[in-house]
């Protein structure tokens, strides 16, 4: 069964450096989105992304974050100047088509920690 | 704007208990509901959904009915496995229109079953 792949599994970086996410989504899927959770705590939304642009943003997602589908296959969550309240497992989710019925697919995390 | 409330865990039963998980939720229109399921280690996998009032969703032997009147989603099972013991997560889907909306979560619920 196709699956939402994301890499690293676990990311450790210095507090204000910058770090990429990345994901590779379900091939025939047309919406991608990335959430966090930070630990003990629920997952959060923070974007998703249709058509080679955002779609919808949650207010976490501020100008220190970027999403980006460089190729086909692709999809990244940027951070720029890390903070250590970044660190969270953070969740990239795929899904087919405009129909909310439809389920977002799940990657299985990337955990970031900031030093 | 949206929320999902589920019961704080964690919830230790035996084997072959019945289990319930309480979830409840606000959200403006009519949502679709989910319920998420995270084993150790992995992520977010969908275990059930339903999309309109009244729908019961089920996989794997849990069950979940939409419950407009009461704005519920309790996840049920009558006979529960070592191999269900995971963090359950309760969500909502609001369409938009855009169809990009990102999931509302609850904080999960940590099920631990002993043999």
């Amino acid at each position: 069964e196709p699956e939402v792949t994301q890499t690293p599994s676990h990311q450790v970086t210095q507090m204000g450096q910058e770090v990429i996410l990345r994901c590779v989504p379900i091939s025939n899927h047309l919406y991608f989105y990335w959430y966090r959770q930070i630990l003990g705590q629920k997952v959060e939304f923070l974007v998703s992304f249709y058509n080679n642009e955002i779609s919808e943003k949650s207010e976490i997602f501020d100008d220190q974050f970027s999403v980006e589908r460089p190729d086909g296959s692709n999809f990244t969550l940027k951070i720029r100047s890390t903070k250590l309240e970044d660190s969270a497992m953070y969740f990239c989710a795929s899904r087919v088509q405009v129909d909310s019925n439809q389920p977002q697919h799940f990657g299985d995390g990337t955990r970031l920690s900031i030093l | 704007g949206d929320s999902v409330t589920q019961m704080e865990g964690p919830v230790t039963l035996s084997e072959e208990a019945f289990l319930t998980i309480n979830c409840t939720y606000t959200a403006t229109g009519y949502p679709s509901l989910f319920w998420y399921v995270q084993y150790p280690g992995e992520g977010l996998q969908l275990l059930l959904k339903a999309t309109k009032a009244d729908d019961k969703g089920s996989n794997k032997g849990f069950e979940a009915t939409y419950r407009k009147e009461t704005t519920s989603f309790h996840l049920e099972k009558g006979s529960v496995q070592v191999s269900d013991s995971a963090v359950y997560f309760c969500a909502l889907s609001s369409y938009s229109g855009g169809g990009a909306d990102g999931l509302t979560f609850g904080k999960g619920t940590h099920l631990i079953i002993q043999p």
